[in-house]
């Protein structure tokens, strides 16, 4: 069974980096497209970036592009996404999830990591 | 960017009652869209697949429907694991979600 396990809560000053690993079980990470989905309280779901399974490129939100780096390490079956420059506005639930395939949506989810900005 | 608006944003309903969200695309996104089911504290569930297709253990009273702008989802008798918040999402350029729309009880 598909399982994406998520790393724990974090607390962080403004201006500070935080990152969030998502370890995949049941598969091999190089097999299923990984995505990054952030949830701020109260507010819509906010997708962040995206790692291609078969190619290895990784596509980033504009809204995200050059704060956020995602990175993968297939031999530990681990993804990793980084938030530099932290504002009390990241605050949110950062989740990981995978596709079987682009046909599918995202099938499967990490039980998401809350990251708290504040002084 | 594809923009996404659910309607309504909160809908109160009973037990057995059929249940109708709408969502609507920006620009057409022909039937690459989704939906989810999420409950506080938990992460999004997937419903429903490609506008009408029910992802594997998802219960049956669940359907979609729709293509181009607008879509929606059906839940023909309420149960009451069934209030949560619901989620549509575009996947046809990258992906985008709708506001979400809560589902309590009336």
């Amino acid at each position: 069974q598909v399982q994406l396990v998520q790393s724990g809560a974090e607390v962080k000053k403004p201006g500070a980096s935080a990152k969030v690993s998502c370890k995949a079980s049941g598969y091999t990470s190089t097999t299923y497209d990984i995505y990054w989905v952030r949830q701020a309280p109260g507010q819509r779901l906010e997708w962040m970036g995206w790692i291609n399974a078969a190619n290895g490129k990784i596509k980033y939100s504009q809204k995200f592009q050059g704060r956020v780096t995602i990175t993968r390490d297939t031999s530990a079956s681990t993804a990793s996404m980084e938030v530099s420059s932290l504002t009390s506005e990241d605050t949110a639930v950062y989740y990981c999830a995978s596709s079987r395939g682009h046909f599918y949506g995202m099938d499967v989810w990490g039980q998401g990591t809350t990251v708290t900005v504040s002084s | 960017d594809i923009q996404m608006t659910q309607s309504p944003s909160t809908l109160s309903a009973s037990v057995g009652d059929r249940v109708t969200i709408t969502c609507r695309a920006s620009q057409s996104i022909s039937t690459w869209l989704a939906w989810y089911q999420q409950k506080p504290g938990k992460a999004p569930n997937l419903l429903i697949y490609k506008a009408s297709s029910l992802e594997s253990g998802v219960p049956s009273r669940f359907s979609g429907s729709g293509s181009g702008t607008e879509f929606t989802l059906t839940i023909s008798s309420l149960q009451p694991d069934d209030f949560a918040t619901y989620y549509c999402q575009q996947y046809h350029t990258y992906w985008t979600f709708g506001q979400g729309t809560r589902v309590e009880i009336k």
